[in-house]
Formats: C-alpha cells, structure tokens, sequence
C-alpha cells in the first residue's frame, strides 16, 4: 500500500545545480500538488494539478517548475537552486477538493549550499 | 486572503489528560477544515476533515469542532498518551479554489 512516494528523501545541492524531486501516487488521484515547509512556518503550495496535462501555480512558484504527463507522477524541477530553496518538501495527491482529505509523502530534505 | 493561527506553538500536558488544540481562520467562506498528524521526519497524517456545513467529526478519542462564525476549529483529544506526542496542523479550504491554507501547527508533547 505505497500511497504517495517521493524520491529522493535527502539531497544536498549546489547553488545553481539543478534538479528533480519527484512523486509518485498509485491511488488514481486526480489532484496533486507539491508544498514547501521551512522551520516554524507553515505549508506554503509551490504548484497543484488538477489532472494529466493541466498545472497551475500556487502560493510560492518562483524558481520551479512542474509537469504533469500521468495521473500518477507530478515531478518538481529546480533549475538554479539557491539558498532560499533549502526547505523541506512535500508532495501530496487528493482524488478531489470535494471533501476529500490530502494524502502526503515522507519528504525530501532538500539543502542547497 | 485566508490566515490560519494556530496557538500556542508548543503544549506539554501529562498523560491521561484531556486536552483541546485551537485553529482559528480570518475568512469564514470556508469549504471544508482539516487537521493533520505531522511525527518528526514524517509526512502529513490526515485526522479529521470537517466540511462547512457540519459542526463536528469524530475519530476514537479525537473530536473536531467548527464554528465558522467565529472563525474557529477545535482538536480535542481524550484521554492523552505517549503515542499522541507529535505536531498537529490545521488547513482551511475556500470556496472557488482547490488550495488549502495552513497553519503553523502545535507542538503536542505527552508526558508519561
């Protein structure tokens, strides 16, 4: 019963590397988004997904990018990390909005020095 | 744009106890309400989801409460233990929009 994956769980990164986090559902959500979540704050949504081809931005877009070619992956690319994209990130899927609660992976920890 | 407060940011209270976490929200046209478990290292854990047109959800000992005229939801936990010692969030949806807002959690810790 796999749930929401996200790989890697740990990352250390260079100030203008880039990579990919990525997610995976097997639940045949059709919602999924990717937040941030930095010390003493709360989650902040970086990108949704309502369904296959169609992403939206959230609170946070700046200096990310999404993609959505299946229902069940939801990639999140950095393309020059910097300092302020140390944080820890989660993915997450809902089967929709309509009174369905949002299932969520362990993380990525993710430090950019 | 919705706020949600959660206070206070830390509570210790001993075993057995029962106990009440708050969550309060700036915009009442809320859609539904959720609480959520967070263990260190680990994802978000859904608890309860309260929509807008009910008052209350319950879960073995725990027992959530809206009031959208206050802009205030409840976590009560019965009964405490060790193994309820984790970080509990709270998130509002809104009407018109598939985004949750959350706030920056409770602290819980259990003392045996």
């Amino acid at each position: 019963n796999a749930g929401v994956t996200q790989t890697p769980k740990f990352r250390i990164l260079k100030i203008g590397q880039s990579m990919t986090l990525q997610c995976t559902q097997d639940m045949n959500h059709n919602y999924m988004y990717w937040y941030r979540q930095d010390p003493g704050m709360g989650l902040k949504l970086i990108y949704y997904s309502v369904g296959a081809g169609i992403t939206d931005k959230g609170e946070v877009p700046n200096g990310y990018n999404v993609s959505r070619s299946t229902t069940e992956d939801f990639p999140l690319r950095l393309e020059l990390a910097a300092p302020s994209q140390t944080s820890v990130y989660f993915c997450a899927s809902s089967y929709s909005t309509s009174g369905q609660p949002q299932h969520f992976g362990d993380g990525t920890r993710l430090s950019i020095l | 744009k919705q706020e949600v407060t959660q206070i206070p940011a830390a509570l210790s209270v001993p075993e057995g106890e029962n106990l009440v976490l708050n969550c309060s929200f700036t915009d009442s046209a809320i859609y539904n309400l959720q609480w959520f478990r967070q263990d260190p290292g680990k994802g978000l854990t859904s608890l309860l989801l309260i929509q807008s047109s009910q008052r209350e959800q319950t879960s073995g000992r725990l027992n959530a409460s809206l009031d959208k005229s206050s802009g205030r939801s409840t976590l009560y936990i019965a009964a405490s233990q060790p193994g309820d010692s984790a970080t509990y969030l709270c998130a509002a949806a809104n009407f018109g929009n598939e985004k949750l807002t959350f706030g920056t959690g409770t602290r819980l810790t259990i003392i045996p």
